[in-house]
């Protein structure tokens, strides 16, 4: 069964730490990994966006990394800030279907505190 | 910014009444979709479409109908309202398969009562 699965549940950090959300998925055949920004009662934004070959991949502050051969990734925050406070989604594509499925998250709910 | 719209934002609706969610995008996307999420769960897919006068059932069941007479435009319709129903409605679309980019709406907040 295809699952993307993240953790922590939720997280809270004061301002100008760092922080690490983990994802862990089983999706298969693998096509892409995503992470998304979604502020409360918005849709989801896109952060980054990385292909099988991709390693590690950077959006500003936010930092991705992938391993394809355990099938987890990494979002990395780096000096945050109040307006990191969010939900952040992984989602993972299938290349097994024209559609290109995607297959999300539960997310990772961030309180950036002053 | 996403050049993709949802109508409207907050709807607040009685049981039995007949609604449509509105969802346009300007990018010319040929695939677009539509999304359930209730408060900390994840998205469910409801609905998609590959083009115009293609519409397909997502992987969650839905009493909700779509159409897709012109490509810009995904609307998602409820005949008959119910409390089951309250929910985050989120659009989206992208251009192809593959590593492209999904843009996602605003989301529309229906509460049935």
């Amino acid at each position: 069964k295809n699952q993307v699965e993240q953790s922590p549940q939720s997280l809270i950090i004061l301002e100008g730490k760092n922080c690490t959300l983990q994802c862990n998925y089983t999706v298969s055949p693998f096509s892409n990994l995503r992470w998304y920004k979604q502020d409360t009662g918005r849709g989801p934004v896109s952060l980054t966006i990385m292909t099988f070959s991709e390693n590690t991949k950077s959006n500003g502050r936010y930092t991705a990394t992938l391993d394809a051969d355990t099938k987890q990734s990494s979002l990395h925050i780096t000096a945050s800030q109040l307006s990191d406070s969010a939900s952040y989604i992984c989602v993972v594509s299938d290349r097994g279907s024209t559609l290109g499925r995607l297959y999300f998250g539960r997310g990772t709910q961030l309180t950036v505190w002053p | 910014e996403a050049d993709i719209y949802q109508t409207p934002r907050y709807l607040v609706i009685g049981t039995g009444k007949k609604i449509t969610l509105e969802c346009s995008q300007t990018m010319g996307h040929d695939k677009m979709y539509w999304y359930q999420q209730d408060p900390g769960m994840e998205l469910h897919l409801i609905h998609y479409s590959y083009g115009v006068n293609s519409t397909e059932k997502g992987d969650l069941s839905s009493e909700s109908t779509v159409s897709r007479i012109r490509t810009e435009h995904f609307p998602l319709t409820l005949e008959s309202a119910r409390p089951s129903h309250t929910s985050q409605y989120l659009c989206a679309s992208s251009e192809g398969q593959g590593a492209s980019e999904a843009f996602f709406g605003q989301g529309t907040r229906l509460t049935v009562v």
